[in-house]
């Protein structure tokens, strides 16, 4: 049972390149996020999914893409990097009904955009 | 404006004292409140909160929700080096549906010195 797990963990981009920050989980969650982490910012929600198929906006969603084609799997694109872009990225998951466990996040990937 | 506040955003303590780390929130519709701890890596969960008045505890740390009164605290008793970390305070809120989402405060950075 692997739990959220995230790749790359670090990535330095151009600015202008694209990239997909991956995202999967094995525990048959519904419900998976991304977000962004910045110093003094605490995480701020990009996007998120209540199930395969469904995706929203979160606080954050300008220049990011995502779909939801299965449970397990939630990529985060990035079509044309800018420096503003540079974070720590992290991926959540809950089950949909209220679990006492909380979120489970991935360990993040660290996005550098020179 | 934040939906989620926090204070106070840093704290420095020394070994064996108690702290106590604030959370306040505004949102529509309530669902839960979440703490984590975050040291150099993913948040871990600490505590869900969904009634009011019903103090939730684990070893040293405990954690208790007014939902009249719309926030929430954290308290470290005996704190440890070990306890030093960002503490994030986060709010669960129904967004339309079935749909959910999770909005986070800024962090209590919180330093234990020996």
């Amino acid at each position: 049972n692997a739990g959220v797990t995230q790749t790359p963990k670090f990535q330095v981009l151009k600015t202008g390149q694209s990239m997909t920050l991956q995202c999967a989980q094995d525990m048959n969650h519904e419900y998976m996020s991304w977000y962004r982490q910045d110093p003094g910012m605490g995480l701020r929600l990009i996007h998120y999914s209540v199930g395969a198929g469904i995706t929203d906006q979160g606080e954050v969603p300008n220049g990011y893409n995502v779909s939801r084609s299965t449970t397990e799997d939630f990529p985060l694109r990035l079509l044309s990097a800018a420096p503003s872009q540079t974070s720590v990225y992290f991926c959540a998951s809950s089950y949909q009904l209220r679990d006492s466990k909380g979120y489970t996040f991935g360990s993040g990937t660290r996005l550098t955009v020179v | 404006e934040d939906k989620v506040v926090q204070s106070p955003l840093s704290l420095v303590v020394h070994e064996g004292d108690t702290v106590t780390l604030n959370c306040s929130y505004e949102v529509t519709n309530f669902r839960s409140l979440l703490w984590y701890k975050q040291e150099k890596k993913a948040p871990t969960f600490l505590f869900m909160l969904t009634s009011s008045g019903i103090e939730k505890k684990s070893g040293r740390l405990s954690s208790i929700l007014d939902k009249k009164e719309l926030f929430s605290i954290l308290n470290i008793t005996a704190t440890q080096t070990g306890d030093s970390a960002i503490y994030l305070c986060a709010v669960e809120e129904e967004s339309g549906g079935s749909n959910y989402k999770l909005t986070f405060g800024k962090g209590t950075l919180l330093t234990v010195n020996p």
